[in-house]
Parts: structure tokens; sequence; C-alpha cells
């Protein structure tokens, strides 16, 4: 069957630290991958975009890797804090041109200062 | 840009009650689509739709039906509302032309069935 697994339900680390979430998925083909950020009672915002033909992106703090071998996207956030704080989703693309996202059940991250 | 507005934020309902949540965007999107969010579920996609006249069906579409009459509104209705239609549902938007489109999310309506 079809899944996106984000690595654990919740995250904590210590401010100034990297985090570092998982997403790994199965049975999927995917022509790019995404990542959002969800903070309590909102909607998810768009962070970064990785084409499969891509290794890495970067974004000020952000990083994210992807290996389609592995079936697996790394998001990285450099020198953490506490306004990072927020749930993190992955979100597949099957189809370059088609807007219809799969998406991971989330990652909650907390910064401790 | 109010970018993508969705009401009610919340809802009741009693099984077997019909309602319409409603869903607009002012970004001149032609893809719009909503979302179920539940616990341990992720987001799942309900109805799509890449223009106007044009819908289609997602993951979960049973239950539900939209329509796109103008490129602003995608209205999503809960013919007979079940208990296992309680969940927080999210409305989104993306821009034409792009291959990559990056999704615009609306604050979402948490709904209730009892």
């Amino acid at each position: 069957s079809q899944k996106i697994e984000q690595n654990s339900e919740a995250l904590n680390i210590q401010e100034g630290k990297t985090a570092t979430l998982t997403c790994n998925y199965t049975n999927y083909s995917p022509a790019y991958l995404q990542w959002y950020r969800q903070d309590p009672g909102r909607g998810p915002v768009f962070l970064l975009l990785i084409r499969e033909n891509e290794k890495e992106k970067r974004k000020e703090r952000l990083k994210v890797t992807f290996d389609t071998t592995l079936k697996q996207s790394l998001f990285h956030i450099t020198a953490s804090q506490p306004a990072d704080s927020a749930t993190y989703l992955c979100a597949l693309g099957l189809q370059t041109g088609a807007n219809n996202l799969f998406f991971g059940t989330g990652t909650r991250l907390t910064v401790i200062p | 840009n109010a970018g993508v507005t969705q009401t009610p934020k919340f809802q009741v309902l009693k099984t077997g009650q019909s309602m319409t949540l409603q869903c607009a965007q002012d970004m001149n999107h032609e893809y719009m689509s909503w979302y179920r969010q539940d616990p341990g579920m992720g987001l799942r996609l309900i109805h799509y739709s890449v223009g106007a006249g044009i819908t289609d069906q997602g993951e979960v579409p049973n239950g539900y039906n939209v329509s796109r009459s103008t490129t602003e509104d995608f209205p999503l209705r809960l013919l007979s509302a079940a208990p296992s239609q309680t969940s927080v549902y999210f409305c989104a938007s993306s821009a034409p032309g792009t291959k990559y489109n990056e999704q615009f999310f609306g604050p979402g309506t948490r709904l209730t069935v009892l």
C-alpha cells in the first residue's frame, strides 16, 4: 500500500541546535516534494520545493534533501529558534503540472529555549 | 489580497443535516482543492478543480459534492452529514502555468457532526 511517513509525531530540541525531520514514502514515484509549516488552528504554509532530479535545496536556515533511491526526504532547520516550533508536513506531487498533493501526517517540532 | 478565505470557522451539525462550506480566493488561481485533516491521517484530498466548470474527485470524495461556477469560489457541500465527517476542512488554491505549484491554504473550518 502507499504510505508517507514522517519520523516521529513530536520532536523536541534545544534552541540553537539543528532540527532534522524525515519523510519516507513507499509505493509512490513523486515528481517533486514540498514541505509546509502548520501552526495550531491555521492552514499549512508552503516552505520549500525540491524536484526529483535535485539532491538538495536551501532557503535561509532551511535545507531539504531528496533521495529517490532511499525514497526519503530530510528537512533541516539550522540554528533553531523557539519561533520555529510548529508542525511540519511533507507532501508529494506525482506529476509536474498536476496540483494534487499527498501529505504525510506531520512532525510537531518544539524548540526549547 | 485576502488570499484564501473560508467560512464558517466552526460548525456543529446533527447527523443527517446538510451544509455548505464556503471557500473563496482573490489571486486568480485556476486550481482549487478541498482537503480534510484528521489526527494521525494527514491531509487527504476530497475534490479538486482545475478551472471554472471543471471538477474531479480526490482520495476521499464520498459524501461530498462540489461545483465551480466562478474562478473565485469553490464551495464544498455535505449532503447528509455523518459523524465520520467530523474533521478540519481546508481549502487550497494554486497559480496557473507553473509546474510545481505551491498551494495556498485557507484558515480551515472545524466541523463537528453529532
